[in-house]
């Protein structure tokens, strides 16, 4: 078993859907869970942070961690054709340590 | 934010020969840096640790002599792919942490992508 594991999709929503995308994981130890936007042929940039479970709300966008169930989300609303982009979830143990990426998903916003 | 900086964006060279990517941190020293490949569709993969002043840390399967790093500045490293060949082809992305914020965030350079004829 990978250690993150994400559905690559691709995943295509109509303008104004809530997109849901998420990953689990195996390693208890992780603690620190990102989501990445990543737009072709860039490099990978930070959209949530959490820290431990819970959720975090920024904008459009909803992160959940359930590290019971070790089970991440970001959720997007009113999604928009600029969201069209790799979501890629990131994991690691402690604030020093390498991240751990999960395959990342494709998400196409149509107009 | 911070901003990390990779240069060039993309490269085209022959196979045997090599290649230079460097990575900048611009507003803040990194002691450490990572250095990740990416092939199309898939994700990213951590190559090696890049560590200031010290020997860089390989992942297992990535082949130390072939891969060339160097830290020699708090604010740059330099991956060296030696003797390129076609399957050495991906999209290198580096990353480095601001070690002002504690919130171990990584940030991403633009990426390099190499093609190797």
């Amino acid at each position: 078993q990978k250690e993150v594991e994400q559905d690559p999709g691709p995943l295509s929503v109509p303008e104004g859907a809530i997109v849901s995308l998420n990953c689990t994981y195996s390693n208890s130890a992780f603690q620190y869970f990102m989501w990445y936007r990543q737009y072709s042929r860039k490099g990978p940039e930070l959209l949530m942070y959490t820290y431990s479970s819970g959720n975090k709300e920024d904008g459009r966008f909803t992160a959940q961690v359930d590290k019971s169930s070790k089970y991440i989300s970001l959720f997007i609303r009113d999604s928009q054709p600029s969201d069209s982009a790799t979501y890629l979830c990131a994991m690691m143990n402690s604030g020093n340590t390498p991240l751990v990426f999960g395959k990342g998903t494709r998400l196409s916003v149509i107009a | 934010g911070a901003v990390v900086s990779q240069h060039p964006s993309w490269v085209i060279c022959k196979s045997g020969t090599s290649v230079k990517i460097e990575c900048r941190s611009l507003d803040f020293q990194a002691t450490t840096m990572f250095w990740y490949r990416q092939f199309p569709k898939q994700s990213l993969m951590l190559m090696a640790t890049s560590n200031e002043g010290s020997k860089a840390t390989y992942e297992q399967g990535v082949e130390k002599d072939k891969f060339l790093i160097n830290h020699a500045s708090l604010t740059l490293s330099t991956l060296t792919v030696t003797s390129a060949h076609p399957e050495d082809s991906s999209f290198y992305i580096c990353s480095a942490r601001d070690p002002s914020q504690d919130t171990g965030e990584l940030f991403f350079g633009e990426g390099s992508r190499l093609t190797v004829l």
